[in-house]
């Protein structure tokens, strides 16, 4: 089956600290994997995306690569500020369905303290 | 460009009550249509998706519904709601050719509440 595996949160940082929000993920054959990220009373926003193994997301300072040989897709950024507080997902697309639907992870709530 | 509306924002209702719930997609044609809940302090769950007018895939068997009577209309249903339906409920939309990914794009959400 497909699943999707977050650390738990929250994960509190202080502002310009390094981050990681680790992701690793159950797939038959070759999905996508994304991250989401929900700023609070918000619908979810796409942040980063990769199609294939070695590919590396980036959007606004986040970065993520597709490692296949260990199944993870974990998010990073060098700096943190106070406005990336949000709930941050991981998902894949669903190869059962035509790649159609996504597997979402349960969130990881990151909180930067000033 | 397009955009995605769904409403009401928020809603309180009584066990037992009935429910419908509209997400409308503007800008794109034949879109593939999301339902997915979020509980209170859990992750997402699909409940729903449909591939074109009529076409409904459902994911958990439940007392939800969901219908798509118009190319970019999605409606989600219930008879009779319970407590357990209290949630954030999120409509998508993505490319029907997705190709070798499928971004989704979300609509704000209606934060719906069973008492």
């Amino acid at each position: 089956g497909n699943s999707v595996t977050q650390m738990e949160g929250p994960v509190t940082l202080s502002e310009e600290a390094f981050l990681t929000i680790n992701c690793t993920y159950t797939a038959t054959g070759y999905p996508s994997l994304f991250w989401y990220v929900q700023y609070p009373g918000e619908g979810l926003q796409l942040l980063l995306k990769a199609t294939k193994a070695d590919d590396k997301g980036s959007n606004k300072g986040f970065e993520a690569t597709y490692r296949k040989e260990t199944t993870s897709f974990h998010l990073e950024k060098g700096s943190v500020q106070v406005s990336d507080s949000a709930v941050y997902f991981c998902a894949l697309s669903r190869m059962d369905t035509g790649r159609r639907a996504l597997t979402f992870g349960s969130g990881t709530r990151l909180q930067v303290q000033p | 460009s397009q955009t995605i509306h769904q409403w009401p924002a928020t809603l309180v209702q009584p066990v037992g009550s009935p429910l419908s719930l509209e997400c409308t997609v503007e800008g794109t044609s034949n879109p593939n249509l999301y339902w997915y809940r979020q509980a209170a302090g859990r992750g997402l769950q699909l409940l729903f998706y449909s591939v074109g007018i009529g076409q409904i895939s459902s994911e958990v068997p439940q007392n939800l519904s969901a219908s798509r009577p118009q190319d970019r209309q999605f409606i989600l249903s219930s008879k009779k709601l319970l407590l357990s339906d209290s949630g954030f409920y999120l409509c998508a939309w993505s490319v029907a050719a997705g190709g070798s990914y499928n971004e989704q794009f979300f609509g704000p959400g209606t934060r719906l509440t069973v008492l």
